[in-house]
């Protein structure tokens, strides 16, 4: 199973570069990787996906080792805005067989000013 | 473009009563999900489907059932509605699914918060 971990809940300050990282340890050979961002009483929003090495797009950065058992979403110089829960996604065989996407439990940032 | 549109945003049950969740999309997309999400739980597939008239089981689909008669439209429905199915449920569409090194970029609709007294 391509089950997630990631922390639970991070702090910190506006400025700051915000590091969170998520572990999927039995990821499938083809699968991307892709994160996304909740804000309080609103539905995901995409952020970001990679395969391997970086991926950079004018919100985030991505960073995949080659072994791809783990991924790290990188928000640079963040602020208040970016308080909200952030969940990494990839896929899982269902209990029917299936392949379907499944999400983490998430990780709360809270940035404080 | 509206996106998804999810109706109701909110709904109370009392247990063993039916109700439908009704999510439409404008972007002809063919992968359509629904999902809950519980505190502490992230989201969890419910069911999903992957064009007109296919449907499809998730993580958690006992006392839930789906129909997808239009590709716009995704129904959900509980036919006997549980305490436990108290929740917010979100639906979503999607041009891929994952599948063979495709992405799984969804597009989200708003929620709508079930409470089943």
């Amino acid at each position: 199973l391509a089950k997630t971990t990631q922390p639970i809940s991070m702090d910190s300050y506006e400025g700051q570069e915000v590091n969170i990282t998520c572990s999927h340890n039995n990821i499938a050979t083809n699968d991307y990787i892709t994160w996304y961002q909740q804000f309080p009483s609103q539905g995901p929003r995409f952020i970001i996906q990679g395969y391997k090495t970086k991926v950079t797009n004018e919100v985030a950065s991505l960073f995949i080792p080659a072994d791809r058992k783990s991924s790290t979403l990188s928000l640079p110089r963040v602020s208040l805005s970016d308080t909200a829960v952030y969940y990494c996604l990839v896929g899982d065989i269902a209990s029917g067989g299936s392949y379907i996407p499944t999400f983490g439990r998430g990780t709360s940032l809270i940035v404080h000013p | 473009n509206a996106g998804v549109t999810q109706t109701p945003k909110f709904r109370v049950l009392k247990t063993g009563q039916s109700m439908t969740l009704l999510c439409a999309q404008d972007m002809n997309h063919e992968y359509m999900y629904w999902y809950r999400q519980d505190p502490g739980m992230g989201l969890r597939l419910i069911h999903y489907s992957v064009g007109e008239g296919t449907t499809a089981k998730g993580e958690v689909p006992d006392g839930y059932n789906v129909s997808r008669l239009k590709k716009q439209n995704f129904l959900l429905g509980l036919e006997s509605a549980a305490p436990s199915q108290t929740s917010v449920y979100f639906c979503a569409s999607s041009y891929t699914m994952g599948l063979a090194g495709l992405s799984y970029e969804q597009y989200f609709g708003p929620g709508t918060r079930l409470t089943v007294t």
